[in-house]
């Protein structure tokens, strides 16, 4: 069966700290990876897309990086801020599932004044 | 603006009523998804459909119906056979099932009373 895992579930940082969030899975036949936001009672908001032939994306403090062969990528946030506090979800398409997208947990961020 | 259009924001059904959940897109996209979100669960997938008047069930679709008669519309009926129908409802659409991004509609809370 094929999973998305996102350590930690939730985050607690001071403002302007340099963070990483994971995300691991379990097969390396992708089309892609997508990084997505939350907020509370919200849909989701698109972040970064990377192509299963890209090692990396990146917008403004955010930058995604992936690596197919052991089956992870991260996001990377510069200068953290409050505003910055959300629920932040992986989601990967792999190869035999149709295009279906198959989400993490997500890991739950807090940016602190 | 383009963009997902999901409605109503806010749902509720009474005992042994079918309610349909509404979503519109102006994105000429051909794949359109149904999630569902319960706290600690993540996102699962009900129902997508990857052209007009055709779709597939998910993982858990059993309670559940849909229809794909416009390429813009992607309607999601909860019947009374949904034994826990109370969650949060997320609707999404791509261009095709592999290499496109994803994008979310703000989705629709629906409360059974």
């Amino acid at each position: 069966k094929q999973e998305v895992t996102q350590i930690p579930a939730a985050l607690s940082v001071p403002e302007g700290e340099n963070l990483v969030l994971n995300c691991s899975f379990t097969d390396s036949a992708i089309y892609n990876l997508q990084w997505f936001r939350q907020d509370p009672g919200k849909g989701l908001t698109s972040l970064l897309l990377i192509q299963s032939s890209q090692r990396e994306q990146t917008s403004g403090r955010l930058n995604a990086s992936l690596d197919k062969s052991s089956g992870r990528s991260t996001l990377y946030i510069a200068a953290s801020q409050p505003g910055d506090s959300a629920t932040y979800l992986c989601a990967v398409n792999f190869y035999n599932q149709g295009g279906k997208l198959i989400f993490g947990q997500g890991t739950e961020l807090s940016v602190k004044p | 603006d383009g963009g997902i259009t999901q409605s109503p924001k806010y749902l509720f059904r009474k005992e042994g009523q079918n309610v349909t959940l509404s979503c519109e897109q102006n994105l000429n996209h051909d794949a359109m998804y149904w999630y569902r979100q319960d706290p600690g669960q993540g996102l699962r997938l009900i129902y997508y459909s990857q052209i007009v008047n055709d779709f597939q069930k998910g993982d858990i679709a059993e309670g559940y119906s849909v229809s794909r008669e416009k390429k813009e519309s992607f309607p999601l009926t909860v019947t009374s056979a949904q034994k826990n129908p109370t969650a949060f409802y997320l609707c999404a659409s791509g261009r095709d099932r592999m290499n496109t991004e994803a994008f979310f509609g703000q989705g629709t809370r629906l409360t059974v009373v």
